[in-house]
């Protein structure tokens, strides 16, 4: 299947500094690309859809200015979580569509101190 | 509304035995994907198998077959020859027609999937 490459897959920052995530695909491009948050023994919650060229769409009860999106080309996305906080802390993965099929990065743990 | 329902928490399977997970979704939707992926500790979300509501075969994946009944509405994964490898969360997942565009993906609360020798 289609490889999607996250980064990084861990980081710890202290509260009130910014981080940032980036996925890429590697071998297709994706106009859309997908960031899920993911708390210990539970689902993926869907944050926002990543467009390329475009503003990203954001869920319900998302805060759009804490969790910046930026889909500058057709195989990159980043997540920029802004001035972070211990509550932020989880983790992030993200996804990009190939021919009708989600496929994931890795993944992302954030610990903010 | 849309919805995915996985039934079972935690589920245990001998190695080398077949083990079948519980799937069954709600939707108004004619034209949907059904999927299923694994999620090792690692983290990474696996994808295993697709399952589309026009398919009239049921999808097939080497080891994984997903038995769809679409009038039960149910996508139950099947698990031939467990390996120990096998052991993971396992998480049902669908897109409705009416995700906006964006194929937008319903999750379910997750399966874990624990094979012993």
């Amino acid at each position: 299947g289609a490889v999607v490459s996250q980064h990084p897959s861990w980081v710890i920052c202290k509260s009130g500094t910014s981080v940032k995530i980036e996925c890429r695909s590697l071998d297709f491009q994706a106009t859309t690309m997908f960031w899920y948050r993911q708390f210990p023994k539970q689902s993926l919650m869907l944050m926002a859809t990543s467009n390329e060229g475009s503003k990203a769409t954001y869920e319900q009860g998302v805060e759009k200015d804490k969790f910046l999106i930026n889909h500058a080309s057709l195989t990159l996305s980043t997540l920029t979580v802004t001035s972070a906080h211990p509550e932020d802390s989880s983790f992030y993965i993200c996804s990009a569509r190939d021919r009708g099929v989600q496929y994931f990065g890795a993944g992302t743990r954030l610990s903010v101190l | 509304a849309q919805k995915i329902t996985q039934t079972q928490p935690g589920m245990f399977v001998q190695e080398k035995e077949a083990v079948t997970l519980d799937c069954t979704y709600d939707t108004s939707d004619q034209s949907y994907g059904l999927f299923w992926y694994k999620q090792p500790s690692s983290g990474e979300m696996i994808f295993l198998i697709y399952q589309g509501s026009y398919d009239e075969q049921n999808a097939t994946e080497g080891r994984y077959s997903l038995n769809f009944q679409k009038a039960r509405k149910s996508a139950n994964l099947v698990i031939s020859a467990s390996q120990l490898g096998d052991s993971a969360m396992y998480f049902c997942a669908m897109r409705p027609r009416g995700s906006g565009g964006y194929n937008k993906l319903i999750f379910g609360a997750g399966t874990r999937l624990a094979v012993h020798p």
